[in-house]
């Protein structure tokens, strides 16, 4: 069983496009994060959800909006996408202070 | 806001020995947790050991081992008896006790070559 499962695993889209990335665990886990980490292997908080309520909103474009039904799933969607979006953004949740479980990242590629 | 540092861009160790990775942070809290994070060429990020600051004792997770020194802000990783398998991105993060979701701040990583 996958703890932090992180659809797609690869997205190559066209400029302007809209795509979302899903994401869900199974670790019973009451905080959920995504990140992005860029061609220099900078990783970056995007945005934070504690039971479904945002915690965390960085400094990201107002393209981007995460939405979480419920506590086990955190999706992000993006709408007209830039090349300089392209990137892997990993999804991670976690409980207390033990650190993250993250997923295995979607990298997504805009042409 | 807390910074993270890793100041060695790239290592490379023979296969069998020792290596140390730097990381220095800034930040005013007393209490918090600090994370080394292993990323190797499959992408995945994997937790390698965890310091809560208010323990002043090292952890330590097999070959893994830290040097934890809380007044320096100074939080280097040693791996024992290197292995072809510990070629890999490593990133020291930093997480504050406080409501605001856990955040966790990265270093901006040290990639590790281990050689044959």
């Amino acid at each position: 069983d996958t703890a932090v499962s992180q659809t797609p695993k690869y997205l190559v889209t066209q400029m302007g496009n809209d795509k979302s990335i899903k994401c869900e665990q199974n670790l019973g886990h009451d905080t959920m994060y995504w990140y992005k980490q860029d061609s220099k292997k900078f990783l970056k908080i995007m945005f934070s959800y504690n039971n479904k309520e945002l915690i965390i909103n960085e400094t990201v474009p107002n393209r981007f909006s995460p939405k979480s039904p419920d506590k086990a799933h955190l999706n992000l969607h993006i709408n007209s996408l830039e090349l300089g979006d392209s990137a892997v953004y990993f999804c991670a949740s976690s409980q207390g202070y033990h650190g993250y479980t993250f997923g295995s990242g979607t990298r997504l590629t805009v042409v | 806001a807390q910074t993270v540092t890793q100041s060695q861009p790239e290592m490379s160790v023979q296969e069998a020995e020792t290596v140390t990775l730097s990381c220095t942070y800034d930040t005013s809290e007393n209490n918090y947790y600090l994370f080394w994070y292993k990323q190797p060429p499959s992408r995945q990020m994997i937790l390698v050991i965890r310091q809560e600051a208010y323990k002043q004792q090292n952890a330590t997770e097999n070959r893994f081992s830290v040097n934890f020194q809380k007044a320096a802000k100074s939080f280097s990783l040693k791996i024992s008896d290197s292995q072809l398998g510990d070629t890999a991105m490593y990133f020291c993060a930093f997480m504050k006790l406080d409501n605001a979701g856990n955040m966790l701040t990265f270093g901006g990583g040290t990639r590790l070559m281990v050689k044959p």
